[in-house]
This record gives structure tokens, sequence and C-alpha cells, in this order.
């Protein structure tokens, strides 16, 4: 069975900071890896989907990276600003199964 | 358009009332999920359609009951819930439930619900 973990679980930085958030997978069997933002009581927003062959996705400030042998992305949030504050989750679509969700990371940028 | 719309936003009902939620997409997708979230938890998936049939109940209580009308169109009827049932719900699409190559998923803003 699928799982997926996310490291850290909560992060502090100062605005302007380059940032890594990591999600690990225990199955390399997947279609896809999804990056997520979630603000306090609201719902998913997409960020970067990445494809099982590819290995990076980018948008803006952030860039996604897939390693599927090693069961790893991370997710990079260039000079952070504090309006990224919010709770990012990354999800994978294993073969034959729908999305499988880390519990997340909870980011604050201070001003 | 990228958008899925949830009504209502927030709703709140007694243990012996009949409400429902509903869902709506018009990105032409063919598989649309119910998600349920408790805070700081990920979401969990209740239900799945794919092409207007349910195709996953990930064993929820019959309390909970998902309807499809048509493929833009997707309801959670509610009836005889408990304080616990009290959540997030989260509706969601995507453009095929088996899609490879285009299995991006894509979040409505939510129903709080709160059961007294």
């Amino acid at each position: 069975k699928q799982e997926v973990t996310q490291i850290p679980a909560a992060l502090s930085v100062p605005e302007g900071e380059n940032l890594v958030l990591n999600c690990s997978f225990t199955d390399s069997a997947i279609y896809n890896l999804q990056w997520f933002r979630q603000d306090p009581g609201k719902g998913l927003t997409s960020l970067l989907l990445i494809q099982s062959s590819q290995r990076e996705q980018t948008s803006g400030r952030l860039n996604a990276s897939l390693d599927k042998s090693s069961g790893r992305s991370t997710l990079y949030i260039a000079a952070s600003q504090p309006g990224d504050s919010a709770t990012y989750l990354c999800a994978v679509r294993p073969r034959g199964q729908n999305f499988v969700f880390g519990p997340g990371t909870r980011l604050s940028v201070l001003p | 358009d990228t958008e899925v719309t949830q009504t209502p936003k927030h709703l709140v009902m007694g243990m012996t009332n009949k409400k429902s939620l509903k869902c709506e997409q018009h990105m032409g997708h063919r598989a649309m999920y119910w998600y349920k979230q408790k805070a700081k938890k990920p979401p969990e998936l209740m239900f799945v359609y794919s092409y207007e049939k349910l195709s996953i109940n990930e064993s929820v209580p019959s309390r909970f009951s998902p309807e499809c009308p048509n493929s833009s169109l997707l309801n959670l009827h509610l009836h005889a819930l408990q304080p616990e049932d009290s959540a997030l719900y989260l509706c969601a699409s995507s453009q095929s439930e088996r899609a490879v190559s285009t299995g991006e998923l894509f979040f409505g803003e939510g129903s709080r619900l709160t059961v007294l």
C-alpha cells in the first residue's frame, strides 16, 4: 500500500529565503505526483503536476522535482513571501489507485 | 476555466436534518470525487464517480449518499449525521479517473459542515 510522508511537518522562515519542502513515497509505480497549496479553511489549489516520465516542473517561483527511483519529490520555493504561508500537500497517483495524500507541511513566512 | 464550484460554503445542521452539498464543474471532466477533511489532516477519499457511475465507495456510512445527476454535477445528500461528521467536505474533478497523462486533480473551495 502506497504511503506518503512529508518533511518537515512545519516550517517557519523569514521573508526572502529560498526553501525546500520534501515528499517521500514508498512505491515508485506511480502515474504522477501533484503539489497543492491549502489556505486555512479553504480548498486545495493545484500548484504543479509532474508526470512519472518527467524530472521537474516549474511555475513562477516554484520548482518541483521528481525522483521516482528513490521515491522522492521536492518543492522549491524561491524568494519566499508572507503570501506563501499555507499548508503544502503532495499527492501521488499510484497505478490502479486514486491519489494518496501526504500529511502536509505548514509553512509560515515571516515579514 | 479550471473551476470547481461548491455550495453552500457553510452548513450547520442538526442530527435529524436532511441537507445536500452541491458541486459543479464545466471543464468536461468525467471523474468527480468527494473528500472529507478534518482539521490538520489530509483529505480522505469518500466517493468517486467515473462517467456518472459510482466507481468507488470507501466504506462510507449510508448516512452519506452521493448522486451524480449529469457529467457536470455532483451532490452529497446528508441525513442523520453525527457530530463527528463535522468537517470540510471537498469536491474535486479530473479529466478521467484512470487517465495516465491528464490526471490533474482540481478542487473546489469546500463546504464547511457543522453537525450539532
